[in-house]
């Protein structure tokens, strides 16, 4: 079984630039998750989608973030524009159902930079 | 408070030994208990999952939960170096959902 897909696995950007991240699910999985992890910090949740609806982006800071899931399957993650504190692993994650028992496969993440 | 409280480390020992990893927290309304382990430049990966209280064994790993004291430990028997990594501990349910709270980590070394 294939595992979550992440591309780019590293990114060097300027503030005030934008990037892009993206991530392709385990097949079959309904519930897709974006984590940001800071350096030395646990994965802290941004967005979840169930399908492709919104379940919660209560943490997405939604002035310069936004992210979607086309057709339920792979989503996108966008920064615009980026700022310094934005440095850090952006984690996709997928499981079969939302609830708290599901386990989340997780990706190998996108590591960006802001200078 | 943070709602998840894990001693970032890094903590060290030697092959063999028994290593005993804690996190503490506030939410009492937690009912999904989790580890994940992180090796460096990878995704978290499931290790251990407790639904409520009580101790849940898996070959040389067993996670506790005491929702008294809101304390949940792992316990590594026999570390060895490929055991070698951040330890995340993670919880989810009750009023906050199913959303998952993730501790900091706690770097582990186990020295050969």
């Amino acid at each position: 079984e294939a595992g979550v897909a992440q591309s780019p696995r590293y990114k060097i950007i300027e503030k005030r630039q934008s990037v892009a991240f993206w991530c392709n699910p385990i097949s079959g999985h309904a519930t897709l998750y974006w984590y940001q992890q800071i350096l030395g910090q646990g994965p802290k949740l941004l967005i979840q989608f169930q399908n492709n609806g919104v379940v919660d982006d209560s943490q997405l800071p939604k002035d310069r973030f936004s992210a979607e899931r086309l057709k339920g399957v792979d989503s996108t993650l966008k920064i615009q524009p980026a700022k310094l504190e934005d440095s850090a692993v952006y984690l996709c994650a997928s499981s079969l159902g939302q609830a708290g028992h599901n386990e989340q496969f997780f990706g190998p993440g996108t590591r960006l930079t802001v200078l | 408070q943070k709602e998840v409280e894990q001693d970032p480390g890094p903590l060290s020992v030697p092959e063999g030994a028994i290593v005993s990893l804690n996190c503490t927290y506030s939410n009492s309304a937690f009912q999904y208990f989790m580890w994940y382990r992180q090796y460096s430049r990878k995704g978290p990966e499931l290790l251990m999952y407790t639904y409520s209280s009580g101790n849940k064994e898996d070959g040389r790993f067993t996670a506790q939960v005491d929702k008294s004291s809101k304390y949940i430990s792992l316990f590594i028997r026999d570390s060895q170096p490929s055991d070698s990594a951040t330890y995340l501990c993670a919880m989810s349910g009750g009023t906050g959902g199913f959303k998952t709270i993730f501790g900091a980590g706690t770097r582990l070394f186990v020295k050969a």
